[in-house]
């Protein structure tokens, strides 16, 4: 099976701009998770998804959104974009809620 | 909140030592906890899981334990190679097979491997 897949890897924005990131799981998953990973903070939890409904959220801004499509496939996007929201952002995927979660390449988005 | 320690941040050990990193959790609901290995430019990728039910696994040199009682569990690596030179993670979740599994990750340990 193919791995989770990420687009873009590598992503250059400036402060205020909006950014999507996009996430494809392993055939057959159906639960998506998101992670911000930062030397300072580490791996975070942002959000998941399961079957298109947002079943759990960690404590991020509500800058911070995502969604899950009827393929499973999920996009999270970050409105007015903050110096500090560079970071490598990590799509995890399951076959059904909470089960092990295979992680992605990740999206290293840059900030300037 | 759950929070979880991982130590040591850094570690260093000579081709074929054992390497060993220890995690506690704060949260006794939490009842599944793996460890994952990130390799620069690399997502986290899965090395081994372990269940609230089931006290050790092991598979090959890796192995990992888990005290309930005490609240932490531990990754033990055996005849470390250089490939095993990478940053490894543990997590702890609550909600294995419920509706609650978003996991909490240590700090991370960067383990180097010296030939």
């Amino acid at each position: 099976k193919a791995g989770v897949t990420q687009t873009p890897r590598y992503l250059i924005k400036t402060r205020g701009q909006q950014v999507t990131l996009s996430c494809s799981p392993i055939s057959g998953h159906r639960s998506v998770s998101w992670y911000q990973q930062t030397p300072g903070q580490g791996l975070q939890f942002l959000f998941e998804y399961f079957s298109e409904t947002q079943r759990n959220k960690g404590n991020f801004p509500g800058r911070f959104s995502g969604r899950q499509f009827s393929n499973s496939r999920s996009e999270m996007n970050v409105s007015t974009l903050e110096l500090g929201d560079s970071a490598l952002y990590l799509c995890a995927s399951s076959g059904i809620i909470q089960e092990t979660q295979y992680f992605g390449p990740g999206t290293r988005l840059l900030v300037l | 909140g759950e929070n979880v320690e991982q130590h040591p941040s850094t570690l260093s050990v000579q081709e074929g030592d054992s390497a060993v990193i220890k995690c506690t959790y704060s949260d006794s609901a939490s009842n599944y906890f793996p460890w994952y290995k990130q390799e620069l430019g690399k997502g986290p990728q899965l090395i081994i899981d372990i269940r609230s039910n089931v006290g050790e696994k092991k598979d090959q040199r890796i192995a990992v334990t888990l005290n309930k009682t005490a609240k932490h569990f531990s990754l033990h690596i055996t005849e470390t190679q250089p490939e095993d030179s990478a940053v490894y993670f543990c997590a702890a979740s609550m909600g294995y097979g419920g509706s609650q599994g978003n996991l909490i990750f240590g700090k991370g340990t960067k383990l180097s491997v010296k030939p």
